[in-house]
This record gives structure tokens, C-alpha cells and sequence, in this order.
């Protein structure tokens, strides 16, 4: 079983429709929550992160966590064209140390 | 406030050649780390750096890569001798001590190994 597991996509949706990118994680122990925008050819840019249950928003952006359910998730409203990337879910484990383990990613299409 | 640097953007060489990349951090941040990204993958921690000590290079290949962050500022990654299954895109990143594991990343050095 992977440590973070995300669908590789593509995942498309019409412009201006509300995008939602899923990720679960298997460590129980893990403390913090990232969502990274790579564009093709290009590296990961930091969107949001999170650390405790609930929402979080930023924009149109929101990441959703369940630490119970070991999932966490993002939610891009009003998808333009620009938000076409993928998307990497990555998970702090705890336990000291910051290291983050990486999902696959997601790809995003937003079409016309 | 300027990013993490990265050179050479791109490198081409041919198998048993040694190559080395080389990163400069976001001022002020004291951790800096190495990733390898293959395509269609995510990011795979090498090393982490917390000022020049390696607290973290489980995932090194130590018989071929080598790491150095001498005055816990700029650092660099060598490998010698490449192998074809070396190319990839090499990432570095840096944390700042207020908020250890949010990471920013540099634009990355494509190896390709012939």
C-alpha cells in the first residue's frame, strides 16, 4: 500500500465548475498536509497546507481534512484554464523530522 | 525575496561520467533538501540538511551519490558514476526554522544519462 495514494487523472472539468482533488494517506501519526501545483515541465509550487481537521480556504482555493478518515482533499472554485497542472497531495508523518512523502499526483484539465 | 537557485538547469551525459548540481537556498532558511522526481511520480526525498549536518540520507544511494552542505548555506549533490536509470529531474528545496516543513522548491536540474 502506497503512503499517499491519489488518483493519477485526468481529472477534467468545464471552466468556471469546482474541481475536487482527493488524497488519503496511511500513517495515523501524521501532523501536516500539503497541496503542490506543478505545471508541466516545471516544479512544485506551494498552495495550501493544512494541520487541523475542518476547512481551510484560501481564495479558490479550500483544502478539507479528516484526520479520522485519513483523507484530505482540494477544492478549486471557479477552475480557470491556468489551473490546468497536476496536483500533489504530500504528508508530513510526525514523528520530527519534516520529511514529506509525495503522492503521484493528479492531473487537472480545465476546459474551455 | 528570491527563491531557491538551481544550476545547471539541464546536463546531458553519457553513462560512467560523474556529474554535480548545485543549489542555493531561500535566505535564511536553514533546512535544505534533495529530491529526485522521475516522470509521472512525485517527488523522492534523497536528503535532508538542518544548517550543514545530514540528518536525514536513508534514501542516498551512497556508492554513487554523494552530498555536501559545507557552511549550512549553498549545497551540492554529485554523482559518480551515472547510470542511465539517473535521469531524471533533481529537485532541491529549502524550509525555514519557523515553519520546518513547508517547503519551497527550485526549478530543477534535468539529468538525462545516454
Amino acid at each position: 500500500q502506497k503512503e499517499v495514494e491519489q488518483n493519477s487523472g485526468p481529472l477534467s472539468v468545464p471552466e468556471g465548475a469546482i474541481a475536487s482533488l482527493n488524497c488519503t494517506y496511511s500513517d495515523r501519526g501524521s501532523q501536516s498536509f500539503f497541496w503542490y501545483r506543478q505545471y508541466s515541465g516545471k516544479s512544485p509550487e506551494l498552495i495550501m497546507f493544512i494541520y487541523s481537521n475542518g476547512d481551510k480556504e484560501d481564495g479558490r482555493f479550500t483544502a478539507q481534512l479528516n484526520k479520522a478518515s485519513q483523507y484530505v482533499s482540494l477544492l478549486i472554485r471557479d477552475s480557470q484554464p491556468s489551473d490546468s497542472a497536476t496536483y500533489l497531495c504530500a504528508v508530513n508523518g510526525g514523528g520530527g523530522g519534516n520529511k514529506l512523502t509525495f503522492g503521484t499526483g493528479t492531473q487537472l484539465k480545465v476546459e474551455l | 525575496e528570491a527563491g531557491v537557485v538551481q544550476s545547471p538547469r539541464y546536463k546531458i551525459i553519457e553513462k560512467k561520467q560523474p556529474v554535480a548540481f548545485w543549489c542555493n537556498p531561500i535566505s535564511g532558511h536553514n533546512t535544505l533538501y534533495w529530491y529526485l522526481q522521475n516522470l509521472g511520480q512525485g517527488p523522492e526525498l534523497l536528503i535532508r540538511y538542518e544548517n550543514e549536518e545530514a540528518v536525514d540520507d536513508s534514501q542516498l544511494p551512497k556508492d554513487r551519490f554523494s552530498a555536501e552542505r559545507l557552511k549550512g548555506v549553498d549545497s551540492t549533490l554529485k554523482i559518480q558514476p551515472a547510470e542511465l536509470g539517473d535521469s531524471a529531474v533533481y529537485l532541491c528545496a529549502s524550509s525555514p526554522r519557523t515553519s520546518g516543513d513547508t517547503q519551497y522548491f527550485g526549478p530543477g536540474t534535468r539529468l538525462t544519462v545516454l
